[in-house]
C-alpha cells in the first residue's frame, strides 16, 4: 500500500509569508504527527491528530497550526514566517492505538524562509 | 526534562565489519521504542522497534538490545554495507508523540 505522502517537497517563501503543507497517511491510519527537523534542534515534536482532534502539541508558537481532515489527511500552517521557520517538515502516520504505535515518516516538505 | 540522548555524534566502520549504536534516555516509564535509519534527503525510515518488556529484538541483520536498568538503548547492524551509511535516531514514545535523539552518523569505510 501507498506510503506517507508529503506536499509539496520543496518551497521558498518570504519572511512574513505563510505557508501550508500538506500530508496524507497510510491508508487506515487514524494518527498524523508533524516534526520539524533543523541541524541544531533535530527533530522536534510539533502536533498529533487523532480522528480530527489534536491530542498533544508541542513547544511551538501559535504561528504553528494544524488540523486534520474526515478522511485522516492532514495540514499544517505556520503564520507569518520567520527565517527561523526553514526546515525539513516531517509527517509520521500510525494507526495511533496504545497497541500499535509503529511511526512511519513521509519524505518531508523542505521550507525555505527568505 | 524529556531527553533521549546519543553517546556518539559519527560513528565510522568498515564494510563488514559490526557497528553499535548507542542511546540513552531519561524516562524510566517509557514503553516502546523505535530505531530511524534517515539518508540524505529523505524522511527517517523504521527500522525495528522494541517494548519494555523485552530485553532483545531481532530482525535482518539488526539487533535492539535494551537495559531498563541503565536507561541504555542499543542498535547492532551486523556485517556493515555501504548502504548503511545514514544517520540513525532512537526515539521513545511519550503521550501521542516520540521524543527523538539527536542522531548518529554512521560512515562505512570501503
Amino acid at each position: 500500500k501507498a506510503g506517507v505522502t508529503q506536499t509539496p517537497r520543496y518551497l521558498i517563501k518570504t519572511r512574513g509569508q505563510q505557508v501550508t503543507l500538506s500530508c496524507s497517511p497510510i491508508s487506515g491510519h487514524r494518527s498524523v504527527s508533524w516534526y520539524q527537523q533543523t541541524p541544531g534542534q533535530g527533530l522536534q515534536f510539533l502536533f498529533e491528530y487523532f480522528s480530527e482532534t489534536q491530542r498533544n502539541k508541542g513547544n511551538f508558537p501559535g504561528r504553528f497550526s494544524g488540523r486534520q481532515f474526515s478522511n485522516s489527511r492532514s495540514e499544517m500552517n505556520v503564520s507569518t514566517l520567520e527565517l527561523g521557520d526553514s526546515a525539513l517538515y516531517l509527517c509520521a502516520s500510525s494507526a495511533g492505538t496504545v497497541e500499535n504505535t509503529e511511526a512511519f515518516f513521509g519524505q518531508g516538505t523542505r521550507l525555505t524562509v527568505v | 526534562g524529556e531527553s533521549v540522548g546519543l553517546h556518539l555524534p559519527t560513528l565510522s566502520v568498515q564494510e563488514g565489519d559490526n557497528s553499535i549504536i548507542n542511546c540513552a534516555y531519561s524516562n524510566s516509564a517509557s514503553d516502546y521504542f523505535i530505531w530511524y535509519k534517515q539518508e540524505s534527503g529523505k524522511g527517517p525510515q523504521f527500522i525495528i522497534d522494541i517494548r519494555s518488556n523485552m530485553d532483545k529484538r531481532q530482525g535482518q541483520r539488526v539487533t535492539v538490545l535494551l537495559n531498563k536498568t541503565v536507561k541504555h538503548l542499543s542498535l547492532q547492524i551486523a556485517a556493515t554495507q555501504p548502504g548503511d551509511s545514514a544517520v540513525y535516531f532512537c526515539a521513545e514514545r511519550g503521550t501521542y508523540k516520540y521524543i527523538f535523539g539527536t542522531g548518529t552518523r554512521l560512515k562505512v569505510l570501503a
